[in-house]
């Protein structure tokens, strides 16, 4: 079946430092690729997503780019704030089903 | 908030109690979804709906755990008989026609004494 791969944690980084979660999956087909980010004491919210090959998704300052040669969706942002502190997910929408399938998690610790 | 609501937010039961958890979606969603959390872990799937039709479930849906979704809107997953090993987190997430996201509600949490 579908797997998904990322980055362990816990990653720290300094405030406006450059930031790379790395996430590779496994595939039949072509599944949807998803970031979802959990904040402290929240649920799980969409960040991003990419429906196809050489799509980058976008948002808060967050990319990422559907890369099909390297079954890759790595997570980036250039210049992170303390409030990006999180858990991220990557997450292949399986392409035979409708579920998605949940990477163990980054936990994301930025310092002031 | 994403509009998908869960309750109750918290449940502490003794083992083997049966316990029973709501989930009411975004109202036009046809899709509904109930995913387990264990702390430092991703959510694994552990069933599908498409309106009331419960389309996929999860070999971690053990014989002791079924939910339902009578009318094609909210669902209600029961674990009979629980463990210690049922404590997590359940979230239910749910998807609109054409559209590739999920939504997903704030989690049920359960601890099993």
């Amino acid at each position: 079946g579908d797997s998904v791969t990322q980055m362990e944690g816990p990653v720290t980084l300094s405030e406006e430092a450059f930031l790379t979660i790395n996430c590779t999956y496994t595939a039949t087909g072509y599944p949807s690729l998803f970031w979802y980010v959990q904040y402290p004491g929240e649920g799980l919210q969409l960040l991003l997503k990419a429906t196809k090959a050489d799509d980058k998704g976008s948002n808060k300052g967050f990319e990422a780019t559907y890369r099909k040669e390297t079954t890759s969706f790595h997570l980036e942002k250039g210049s992170v704030q303390v409030s990006d502190s999180a858990v991220y997910f990557c997450a292949p929408r399986d392409s035979s089903a409708s579920k998605i399938i949940f990477g163990s998690g980054t936990r994301l610790s930025i310092r002031p | 908030d994403t509009g998908v609501s869960q309750d109750p937010r918290h449940k502490i039961t003794k083992r083997g109690q049966n316990v029973t958890f709501r989930c009411d979606p975004i109202s036009e969603h046809n899709r509904l979804y109930w995913y387990r959390q264990t702390l430092g872990q991703g959510p694994e799937f552990l069933t599908y709906f498409q309106n009331e039709a419960q389309l996929e479930k999860s070999r971690l849906l053990s014989d002791r755990f079924s939910a339902e979704r009578p009318k094609g809107s909210f669902s209600t997953l029961e674990i009979q008989r629980t463990e210690q090993g049922d404590s997590a987190m359940y979230l239910c997430a749910s998807r609109g026609r054409g559209n590739e996201t999920q939504y997903f509600g704030p989690g049920t949490r359960l601890l099993v004494l």
